[in-house]
């Protein structure tokens, strides 16, 4: 069975500085696709980096970045440079094989940003 | 390019009800999703369907069904709506499986009196 487990309900930040997101999984798949989204008060899913577990390199997208630990089946985001529009309630969505269409969530951690 | 749209954008609705959400993938995009987001409990998989077939369900009673059409638009209907279906209902859309990132649409709220 695929699960996605985020421990982390709520986390705050300082503007500029950095903070991590956690996220753990569990899947028998191989070969897969991790995702991170962010949802802002208005609602929409958006898309924030995507790693691809047979690539052994962090994924990296500006400020945002991913700590992927294949064996520990753990895969944190990292923001650095933290701004006020980073405030979200972030989503750890995956594992996604090859020939799964649907992504696994996890409950989602709400960041605040403050100035 | 446009994303995906979703209508409408609220509704309101009372036990025992029927009601019909849609949704329009982007363009080029074969695969629609379907996601219920209730308070407190994340993003619940509710259908998957890729070329007009359902190719994966989520834990849901069979009083939630949908159905994909063949320009890949969908929709999704519940019937005999109950107070726990209150949510946020997302719609997503890819271009295939694996790697292909899914795109959402702004939801519908829909609200149970």
């Amino acid at each position: 069975a695929q699960t996605v487990t985020q421990s982390q309900p709520e986390m705050s930040v300082q503007e500029a500085e950095t903070v991590t997101l956690s996220c753990t999984y569990d899947t028998s798949e191989s070969d897969y696709y991790l995702f991170w989204y962010k949802q802002p008060p208005s609602r929409q899913m958006i898309l924030v980096i995507r790693q691809e577990a047979y690539k052994q390199q962090n994924a990296t997208e500006n400020r945002f970045s991913v700590n992927f630990q294949k064996a520990a089946k753990s895969f944190s985001l990292k923001i650095s440079d933290s701004q006020l529009g980073d405030a979200a309630m972030y989503f750890c969505g995956g594992p996604r094989g090859s020939t799964l269409g649907r992504l696994y969530f996890g409950r989602g951690t709400q960041l605040t940003v403050w100035p | 390019e446009a994303g995906v749209t979703q209508s409408p954008t609220h509704l309101i609705k009372t036990r025992g009800q029927q009601v019909t959400l849609r949704c329009s993938p982007i363009s080029g995009h074969t695969s629609v999703y379907w996601y219920q987001q209730a308070l407190g409990l994340g993003l619940q998989f509710l259908l998957w369907y890729d070329e007009g077939e359902e190719r994966n369900r989520g834990n849901f009673p069979p009083r939630f069904s949908g159905r994909q059409f063949p320009n890949y638009s969908s929709e999704l209907n519940v019937n005999a709506l109950e107070l726990e279906d209150s949510a946020l209902y997302l719609c997503a859309s890819s271009l295939g499986t694996g790697n292909q990132p899914q795109h959402f649409g702004d939801g519908t709220r829909l609200s149970i009196l």
